[in-house]
């Protein structure tokens, strides 16, 4: 139940398109939904994050999508440029721990 | 970009030696966590600190451990280490309250055991 399960494990993209990476989860204690993005040799960093309360939310070219009934959360990369090529982690939050997913590396072609 | 440090970033090391990975932070932050993540692969906690003198254990099984002496230095310890130790090890921080849900990340490192 403390599992996020992601999809895709990969995506391939052409530049100006759209990138979209899925999430579930099970347990509804989690109150706290953020996408992490990930450089090779890098640590992750905070991408975009939403709490249950809402349905969508955007920061320039990513948005989230969060159902709460369906317990399913998306992030919608719009117009995706070679430089969004990294991989995407989504977690969930539950007592100050977050759980992520399994990543999805993003490559974004020219 | 976070103010959080990790040290060594590659370390290369036999089986059965000690090593201890470093990992310091200048904003001040309460909370510190480590994660276990193979390339590519899921963020796993293995250990998490409230405060100076807080230690917990995370969910995935570690034969790690750390301690809080300080604020700003979470160090993570292996007494002694086998080759299935090997993977990269990530420092995170937080704060209490206000944007307190955003864990900000070290570099890394990565551990290779012979």
């Amino acid at each position: 139940q403390q599992q996020v399960k992601q999809s895709p494990q990969s995506l391939i993209v052409q530049k100006g398109g759209i990138s979209i990476i899925n999430c579930a989860y099970e347990n509804t204690a989690f109150d706290y939904f953020p996408w992490y993005q990930q450089f090779p040799g890098k640590g992750p960093a905070l991408l975009i994050a939403i709490r249950p309360d809402v349905s969508e939310k955007k920061e320039g070219r990513f948005t989230i999508s969060f159902n709460k009934s369906a317990k399913q959360f998306s992030l919608h990369i719009m117009d995706s440029q070679p430089g969004d090529s990294a991989t995407y982690f989504c977690a969930a939050r539950n007592t100050d721990k977050l759980i992520f997913g399994t990543g999805t590396r993003l490559q974004v072609f020219p | 970009e976070a103010d959080i440090y990790q040290t060594p970033r590659y370390l290369v090391i036999g089986t059965g030696k000690k090593i201890t990975l470093e990992c310091s932070q200048t904003m001040g932050h309460d909370k510190m966590y480590w994660y276990q993540q193979d390339p590519g692969m899921e963020l796993h906690l293995i250990h998490y600190s409230y405060g100076v003198n807080s230690t917990e254990k995370g969910d995935l099984s570690s034969e790690s451990t750390v301690s809080r002496i300080r604020t700003e230095h979470f160090p993570l310890t292996l007494e002694s280490a086998r080759p299935s130790h090997t993977s990269q090890y990530l420092c995170a921080s937080s704060e209490w309250g206000g944007r307190g849900e955003t864990q900000y990340f070290g570099p890394g490192t990565r551990l290779l055991v012979l």
